[in-house]
C-alpha cells in the first residue's frame, strides 16, 4: 500500500541551527502539507503546497520556515534558525483531493 | 471561527463494547470531515470521512454520524478491541480552491480494557 515516508524519524538540533525535514509523498498525489504536533496537543496546520507553490500557510509558518519540492518525489520543510519552541512532531501529508494521508512524522528536538 | 473541539478528552471501554467518540465543530461552512486514529509515536491514520451532504457513513466496524443542525460529529466503533486504543481526532475542511487544509480537534484518548 502506498504511504508517505518521512526522514529522519528523530532529529536533535541546537538552537539557532537550520534543519531540513524530508518527505516523500504518495506518488500520484497533487497536494502536499506540513503539520505540527507539540507533545500532548492537537495537530496544527502549517502549510499546503500545490502546483509548485504555497497555497496557504498558517500564522505559525513565519519567515523562518520554507518548503520546497526540489524534484518529482521529495517535499521538504526547512527551519532556518530553530527555536526551543519548534520542538514538536512534524507530519507531512499528501492528498489527491480531500483525503489526506499522513507520514509517521519526524520528532524534532531543539536543545 | 474555525474551531473543532471534543466533548470528552478520555474514554475507557471494555473489550467488545461499542465506543462513541464525539466532536463539535463551529464552522458551519465546513463541508468535509475526517476521523483519524493516532497511536503513540505514529502519524494520524485515516479511519473514515463524510461529506456534509450525508448524515451517516459506515465502514468496517466504524460509523460516522454528522448532525449539521447542531454541528456535531461522532465516531462509533463496534465491538471495540484492544488494538483500537489510541487518540482519535476529528478534522474538518472547507473545500474549494486549491487548498484542502484540515483543522483538527483536540483528540480523545480511547482506552480499551481487556
Amino acid at each position: 500500500e502506498p504511504e508517505v515516508t518521512q526522514t529522519p524519524s528523530h532529529q536533535v538540533t541546537q538552537m539557532g541551527q537550520e534543519v531540513i525535514l524530508r518527505c516523500v509523498p504518495i506518488s500520484n498525489h497533487l497536494y502536499f502539507y506540513w503539520y505540527r504536533q507539540i507533545l500532548g496537543q492537537k495537530v496544527e496546520f502549517l502549510v499546503s503546497f500545490y502546483n509548485n507553490e504555497i497555497s496557504e500557510k498558517s500564522e505559525i509558518f513565519d519567515d523562518q520556515f520554507s518548503v520546497e519540492r526540489p524534484d518529482g518525489s521529495n517535499f521538504t520543510l526547512k527551519i532556518r534558525s530553530t527555536k526551543l519552541e519548534d520542538s514538536a512532531m512534524y507530519f507531512c501529508a499528501s492528498s489527491v483531493l480531500l483525503e489526506a494521508f499522513f507520514g509517521q512524522g519526524t520528532r524534532l528536538t531543539v536543545v | 471561527g474555525e474551531s473543532v473541539g471534543l466533548h470528552l478528552p478520555t474514554l475507557s471501554v471494555q473489550e467488545g463494547d461499542n465506543s462513541i467518540i464525539n466532536c463539535a465543530y463551529s464552522n458551519s461552512a465546513s463541508d468535509y470531515f475526517i476521523w483519524y486514529k493516532q497511536e503513540s509515536g505514529k502519524g494520524p491514520q485515516f479511519i473514515i470521512d463524510i461529506r456534509s451532504n450525508m448524515d451517516k457513513r459506515q465502514g468496517q466496524r466504524v460509523t460516522v454520524l454528522l448532525n449539521k443542525t447542531v454541528k456535531h460529529l461522532s465516531l462509533q466503533i463496534a465491538a471495540t478491541q484492544p488494538g483500537d486504543s489510541a487518540v482519535y481526532f476529528c478534522a474538518e475542511n472547507q473545500s474549494g480552491g486549491s487548498n484542502y487544509k484540515l483543522t483538527f480537534g483536540k483528540g480523545t484518548l480511547l482506552t480499551v480494557n481487556p
